[in-house]
């Protein structure tokens, strides 16, 4: 059953720290898409990257904010200096091709982030 | 820029009630419209996707709509099930721009046994 795996799940840290949410994409899926969600914003596209080439980070605060594709099967999404207001859940999700194109994406269960 | 509503923000129904969940955006230039569902401490799952040439898409018990001109999606749920509770979202893919989906801010269902 093929899922994307998001870790960690669940992470408390003290502001300022340094915060790395890891995913691991469909294998064969070619885009990768990172969202946050929180109640009063809803979700946000923050980065997505397809053939592991960034397209659109737009959404991402980017004084501390990074996300990268190491290689086909592992994304990042970095945090530096992390701030009480980035506390969220963000999701990673991957597809193949485009949603424009009527493929759809899959959604991690989240990493759910509290920084204190 | 494309903003997506979803009213209302939550929704009680009796098991076995027919249901439907509005969802409106501003901009009808779009390449399609997606309905998810998202459980608590869960992702979101793909339930319908309706091309912009398509006016709607039917998946077992339910059937998603679109008029793109008017701005406006339902998502109709027959003979509602108490594992239909969960937060509906619906997401539209712009057309003319770099953006993936636009989220609106869903609606919680609670179907009661």
């Amino acid at each position: 059953d093929a899922r994307v795996t998001q870790t960690p799940r669940h992470k408390v840290t003290e502001m300022g720290q340094e915060v790395t949410m890891r995913c691991q994409p469909i294998l064969g899926h070619n885009t990768v898409f990172w969202y946050r969600q929180t109640m009063m914003q809803g979700l946000e596209l923050l980065a997505y990257f397809r053939n592991r080439a960034p397209l659109d980070d737009s959404g991402m605060p980017k004084d501390r904010f990074s996300a990268e594709m190491p290689d086909a099967t592992l994304a990042t999404l970095k945090i530096q200096p992390s701030e009480p207001r980035d506390s969220a859940v963000y999701f990673c999700a991957s597809g193949w091709g485009t949603v424009r194109t009527g493929n759809t994406i899959y959604f991690g269960e989240g990493s759910w982030l509290t920084v204190v | 820029k494309q903003e997506v509503t979803q009213i209302p923000a939550a929704l009680s129904v009796p098991e076995g009630e027919n249901l439907v969940l509005n969802c409106s955006f501003t901009d009808s230039a779009i390449y399609n419209l997606q309905w998810f569902r998202q459980d608590p401490g869960k992702g979101l799952t793909s339930l319908l996707l309706i091309q912009s040439s398509q006016r709607e898409q039917t998946s077992g018990r339910l059937n998603a709509s679109l008029d793109k001109s008017s701005g406006r999606s339902t998502l109709y749920i027959a003979a509602s099930q108490p594992g239909d509770s969960a937060t509906y979202l619906c997401a539209v893919t712009p057309s003319g721009s770099a953006r993936q989906l636009t989220f609106g801010s869903g609606t919680q269902l609670t179907v009661l046994p």
